[in-house]
Order: C-alpha cells, then structure tokens, then sequence
C-alpha cells in the first residue's frame, strides 16, 4: 500500500463544477503539498499546509491532521484548470517530499 | 527568469552511455532536492542536498547513479552505465529552508533506446 493514496485517478467535469480531490497519507507529516503538473511536465506548487485550511483564488485547500486527511477543491472549474494535481507529504524527521500517483483533471467546456 | 532550470529539457541515449543533467536552483535557495517521474506515477525522491552537503539518498539510487552540488549552487546528477529502466522525467527543485515550499524545474527527459 502506497503512504500516500489518492481519490479519484482520474476525473471529468464540465465548466464551472465544484471538483473535490482527495489524500491519505499513512505516515506522521510535518506538512503537506498540493502541486499541479501540466502536461509537459512543468510542476507548480499550490499549497503547502500543515493544519486548517488555505485558500488562494478558486482553489482551496484543506488538511485534518487526525484523520491523515486532505482535500483540495476547486470551485467554478475552468478548462484551465486540467491538469494533474499530485499530493506530496513530507514526512516527519525528514526533509524528502513523498507523492501521490496523482489526480487527473480535464474540465470540459 | 529567476526560476529553477534544468539542461538538457531531453536526452536520448543508448543504453550503456553515461548521461549527465544539470539543475541551477532558484539563487540563494540552500536545499536542492531530485526526483524522479516515470510515465503515470508521481514523482520519487533521489535525493537532497543541503548547500554541498548531500544529507539524504534514496534506495532507488544504485551505485550507478551519483550526485553533486560542490559549491552549493548547482547541482549534476549523473547515471552510468544507463539502463532502460532509466528512461524518465528527471525533475530538480529547490527551497529557500526546509519549512518552505519547493520550486520546480521543467525537468529533464531521459529516453534510453
């Protein structure tokens, strides 16, 4: 079992939906990240959070640090907002990032 | 652009060569971490450096793979003796400490045929 688990793999919606995208992880974490990657590869982090909620533009971001839980949502969705949304953990006396196998997005028009 | 870059964005090789990449962080950005993507998965730590000090490898870096940062700039990663398991997006980022986010490269493509 992967340390970090990702739901769904892959995901459809049509412009303007409110997308949910979830995360468990199995390890203690001291934070965790929310990257997006596009197709190409280019990589950009979105959150990095290691309690409560963050929020930046459309997209928001949450963790529950009991539960080993994290969301990232995205309300209004856009085409633009296709990609490959990847969930990273940095476990805890440790400074390397451990992935999800990623969530993918296409949002049609 | 002041962002991380990484040269070559591709390389195709034969198996059997040695390949070379190299990664310029985000300038001042003392910790320089590799990874490595292949197709559908997500990425997986090689390893980290701190300024030159590199203080953490990955089992999943053989004796073939070696990395280096000597003046706490860039940094090279270099595989030996390429295998076509090597074949993968090979991505570099950097962070100012270990408390903040991590900047990414475009990555650097290996095809080994």
């Amino acid at each position: 079992k992967n340390e970090v688990e990702q739901s769904p793999q892959n995901l459809t919606a049509q412009e303007g939906e409110f997308i949910t995208i979830n995360c468990s992880y199995s390890v203690g974490i001291s934070a965790l990240h929310w990257l997006q990657q596009h197709p190409g590869g280019g990589i950009v982090s979105l959150f990095m959070l290691s309690s409560g909620k963050k929020k930046h533009g459309r997209l928001i971001a949450t963790i529950n640090i009991q539960e080993k839980h994290s969301s990232l949502h995205i309300t209004a969705s856009h085409p633009r907002d296709s990609a490959v949304y990847i969930c990273a953990v940095r476990s805890t006396g440790t400074d390397k990032l451990i992935f999800g196998t990623g969530t993918r997005l296409q949002v049609f028009p | 652009d002041t962002g991380v870059s990484q040269n070559p964005r591709h390389k195709i090789t034969k198996r059997g060569q040695n390949v070379t990449f190299r990664c310029d962080p985000i300038s001042e950005h003392n910790r320089l971490y590799w990874y490595r993507q292949t197709l559908g998965q997500g990425p997986e730590f090689l390893t980290y450096f701190q300024n030159e000090a590199q203080l953490e490898k990955s089992r999943l870096l053989s004796d073939r793979f070696s990395a280096e940062r000597p003046k706490g700039s860039f940094s090279t990663l270099e595989i030996q003796r390429t295998e076509q398991g090597d074949s993968a997006m090979y991505l570099c980022a950097s962070s100012a400490n270990r408390d903040n986010e991590q900047f990414f490269g475009p990555g650097t493509r290996l095809t080994v045929l």
